[in-house]
């Protein structure tokens, strides 16, 4: 148990589907990131909140849409995917997100997307 | 923007064996991180190590950060099945984080 749940574990959607993935921290951190892992590729940052304010969006497409509601939740809202899209998503947490020297991620299980 | 590369990208080794895995930058990093992930699941993290040249050790792993902390390594003593995922190291140098590409391990039984 890291700390941090991630919801669903997996996912089948079509192009024309809007779905969301949620992630939850209950670790007290500022810091929430939403990561991209395909297969064959190292992790690709997409999104970082920091207080609740989004401070990073590394050139992510539209049709993925980050909400930080609070500093515990974090959300990744789908739409009109592509099949290369398909990927293990990831939510981390940590304490600030500066990247100084106590920055240690805390990752969820991630949620398994294949998109048909 | 800082990168980290990792080798090997493969390893594939009898139970017992001992291992050594690498992480390198041309950049300095003020900590570094291993983590280890293993399959349908989010990385783990195994150890932070912040000076330069400091060892540290988690049971068989013995983890070294390289004097100028542009690298580090990762030493497994006698393999296990467990041992089985894939680990990464991720950087931080005050303003980014970043991770590398990892090496995916395999012990066979």
């Amino acid at each position: 148990e890291t700390g941090v749940t991630q919801t669903p574990r997996h996912l089948v959607m079509g192009m024309t589907n809007k779905k969301s993935l949620k992630c939850e921290q209950h670790l007290g951190h500022n810091a929430m990131y939403w990561y991209k892992q395909s297969a064959k590729k190292p992790l690709e940052l997409m999104f970082v909140y920091s207080l609740e304010e989004r401070v990073e969006n590394n050139s992510v497409p539209s049709r993925f849409s980050p909400e930080c509601p609070n500093s515990s939740h974090l959300f990744l809202h789908l739409h009109t995917l592509q099949p290369e899209d398909s990927a293990l998503y990831l939510c981390a947490s940590s304490q600030d997100w500066e990247g100084g020297i106590d920055t240690e991620a805390f990752f969820g299980q991630g949620t398994r997307l294949t998109v048909v | 923007t800082q990168l980290l590369e990792q080798s090997p990208q493969f390893l594939s080794i009898q139970e017992g064996e001992n291992l050594t895995v690498y992480c390198n930058s041309s950049s300095v990093f003020s900590s570094l991180q291993w983590y280890r992930q293993e399959p349908g699941e989010g990385p783990v993290l195994l150890v932070t190590v912040v000076t330069g040249g400091e060892v540290k050790k988690l049971k068989r792993l013995t983890f070294q950060f390289g004097d100028a902390r542009k690298d580090s390594s990762l030493h497994i003593t006698a393999a296990q099945p467990g041992d089985t995922g894939l680990y990464l190291c991720a950087g931080a140098d005050g303003q980014n984080f970043v991770f590398g590409p990892g090496t995916r391990l395999s012990v066979l039984p």
